[in-house]
């Protein structure tokens, strides 16, 4: 089955400690984005990547850091979380050709740091 | 720079009772247009998409929107709501071409009453 698959869905953290959300996905995809939805404000776009070992920031991209080492898996970093990162979180891919660019996303990570 | 405004946080219809939510876009070249759901504790899911076709979308679950230009709208209607039809509704935009700036309006959550 096509699929993006998040790990872990539910995490709660405390502030300062370094966490790693993981996103592999296995349609042989180029794009992957990372994308947090809050209440009122919708999702909004963390980083994206191209392909392999190209990333970009996205719109709100303070606090994360991102890898593509490999075509499958585009982990989010958070390197010392903060109260203002909790949030639902989305792993997204796409392929690049084509006219087929809806996004397929992940079923979420809740993220709470305290 | 592109944005979406969905007009309406909440949205609540009697089954059976025609399904309008509203989208307005801006977009400072041709854009590809996108519906996405989201059912509760779950990821999105695509609706439907226009990418310079017909400017009449049909999706699934008997979902459609309209791309009106001259009005800078792609609103989504369903004739009659179903009560599986509750959840919460993205519009998103892109720049053609574009897959990697995938841009969300902050989402309408239909309500649809027995």
């Amino acid at each position: 089955e096509a699929q993006v698959t998040q790990n872990p869905r539910y995490l709660i953290t405390v502030t300062g400690k370094k966490l790693t959300v993981t996103c592999s996905q296995n349609m042989n995809h180029e794009y992957m984005s990372w994308y947090r939805q809050d209440p009122g404000l919708g999702l909004r776009q963390i980083y994206y990547s191209m392909n392999v070992e190209v990333t970009d920031k996205g719109d709100v991209p303070e606090g994360y850091k991102v890898s593509r080492k490999e075509k499958r898996n585009f982990p989010l970093i958070l390197e010392s979380p903060s109260p203002n990162q909790t949030s639902l979180y989305f792993c997204a891919s796409s392929s690049q050709g084509g006219s087929n660019y809806g996004y397929t996303f992940g079923s979420g990570t809740r993220l709470t740091v305290v | 720079a592109q944005s979406v405004t969905q007009l309406g946080s909440h949205v609540s219809v009697s089954e059976g009772a025609l399904v309008l939510l509203r989208c307005n876009y801006s977009s400072s070249v041709p854009p590809y247009l996108f519906w996405y759901v989201q059912y509760p504790n779950q990821g999105l899911q695509l609706l439907l998409k226009y990418t310079s076709a017909a400017t009449l979308v049909k999706g699934i679950n008997g979902f459609e929107a309209e791309f009106k230009k001259s009005e800078t709208s792609f609103h989504l209607t369903k004739p009659s709501a179903h009560m599986s039809d509750a959840a919460e509704y993205f519009c998103a935009v892109t720049a053609t071409g574009s897959a990697r700036q995938l841009t969300f309006g902050s989402g309408t959550q239909l309500t649809v009453l027995p």
